[in-house]
């Protein structure tokens, strides 16, 4: 089993509909959670960390769910500008210092 | 302005050659990582080193090698050794422990 779990997708939705990710982690130790976007040949840049009460910057909002060891990224109202990979990535500080990336989820919002 | 610089951006390379790829960061970041990213993949851990003259192996780190000689330099050196070396690779830096990463914009190697 991987450590870091996403559905590559594609998602493919309308301009203005709501998406949901989800992202599945192995270590129960893990302690920080990051979501990126990363843009077709393009360096992956932070969108968000998630933080264990969860969060909310404008249409996206992150959440962590230790239980069931999953973080989650929603957008709503997608734009078309919202069309990139996302990656979720887990920092496990018990596992000296690795950052671990899922494989991406690829969205495609269309007009 | 604070940022990391990877260098070369596209590099070809002849089968059998070792190169070097250059990343450097004047972000005062204590913690380097290298990662390669094939088509349609996520990023895979290579090496990462968390304080000067000290790397730890990832998960793909045969066929690489590193040195962290300098707190701003972490070059990564792609052997002959690295049977399908043609990808992406991103350099990045942590100020922290658990702190979000900062990427290079990448250097593309394709092997001929």
């Amino acid at each position: 089993r991987k450590e870091v779990e996403q559905d590559p997708g594609p998602f493919n939705v309308p301009e203005g509909a709501t998406v949901a990710f989800n992202c599945t982690y192995s270590n129960s130790a893990s302690q920080s959670f990051f979501w990126y976007r990363q843009d077709c040949r393009k360096e992956p840049k932070l969108l968000m960390s998630v933080y264990s009460s969860g969060n909310e910057d404008g249409r996206f909002t992150a959440q962590l769910n230790r239980a069931s060891q999953y973080i989650s990224l929603l957008i709503r109202d997608s734009k078309l500008s919202d069309s990139a990979t996302y990656l979720c990535a887990v920092f496990n500080s018990g596992n000296t210092g690795k950052l671990i990336f899922g494989q991406g989820t690829t969205l495609q919002v269309k007009p | 302005d604070g940022g990391i610089t990877q260098s070369p951006k596209y590099l070809f390379r002849k089968e059998g050659q070792n190169v070097t790829l250059s990343c450097e960061q004047n972000l005062n970041h204590d913690a380097m990582y290298w990662y390669r990213q094939d088509p349609g993949q996520g990023l895979r851990l290579i090496y990462y080193s968390q304080i000067v003259n000290d790397f730890q192996k990832g998960d793909i780190a045969e066929g690489y090698s590193v040195s962290r000689e300098k707190k701003e330099s972490f070059p990564l050196t792609v052997t002959s050794a690295q049977k399908n070396p043609t990808a992406f690779y991103l350099c990045a830096s942590r100020e922290g422990a658990g702190g979000e990463l900062f990427f290079g914009e990448g250097s593309r190697l394709t092997v001929l």
